[in-house]
């Protein structure tokens, strides 16, 4: 079956340093993959997004890199910053489906 | 630019009893989309809508789950007899309409519902 999983449940880092958060997926059939941070009691929110006929993405401090034979995805996130501190999800979508498949979280913790 | 709104952010009934859930998706938003999420675990789909029309109910379960996006008025999702294993975040998305093309899904703040 389809799946989306984590390597690391939970990353500590020092403020200011980088931190790379990885995601494995087993679908060949994804095309749409999605990074998303949740903070305690909330919603997840929205980071960045990839399609599969790319290789990385960039916004602003955070780059995505997909690499579809190995199916492998990370997030990087640059400086990291206490406020950076939450579970984050990454999250696939199969073509043809507007379902989400989530993995089961990384927390990240940054410490000062 | 109000995000995607969820009432009541929490909930508690008695086994037995009903719950219903509503979700107004973001300003020009015709897609709606219901996750739940259990403690320490990711989100796992349950439902996809579109006004009047459920699209994808792959992820409901066959029973006491309902779920409905009305010409007007909020999404609800229902859940009949609640047991305790029904306690979970309830998280709604919303989407934009875009023909062919996979958008991302903002999320609101969630329902957490308690089952005693």
């Amino acid at each position: 079956g389809e799946s989306v999983g984590l390597h690391l449940p939970t990353l500590s880092v020092q403020e200011g340093d980088n931190s790379i958060i990885n995601c494995a997926y087993s679908n060949s059939a994804s095309d749409y993959f999605i990074w998303y941070k949740q903070e305690s009691g909330k919603g997840p929110q929205f980071i960045i997004d990839i399609r599969s006929n790319m290789d990385k993405r960039q916004g602003q401090r955070v780059t995505v890199l997909l690499n579809k034979t190995v199916k492998h995805l990370s997030l990087q996130i640059a400086a990291t910053q206490p406020g950076d501190s939450a579970v984050y999800f990454c999250a696939e979508n199969k073509a043809g489906r507007r379902a989400l498949t989530f993995g089961s979280g990384t927390r990240l913790q940054v410490q000062p | 630019n109000a995000g995607v709104m969820q009432n009541p952010r929490h909930l508690v009934r008695r086994r037995g009893q009903e719950a219903r859930l509503r979700c107004s998706p973001m300003k020009g938003h015709s897609h709606v989309y219901w996750y739940r999420q259990l403690p320490e675990e990711g989100l796992k789909f349950m439902v996809y809508l579109q006004k009047e029309n459920i699209i994808d109910e792959s992820g409901m379960p066959k029973e006491r789950f309902s779920a409905e996006f009305p010409k007007e008025g909020p999404s609800i999702l229902r859940i009949q007899q609640v047991v305790r294993g029904d306690s979970a975040a309830y998280f709604c998305a919303s989407s934009p309409r875009q023909q062919g093309v996979t958008t991302e899904q903002y999320f609101g703040p969630g329902t957490r519902l308690t089952v005693t």
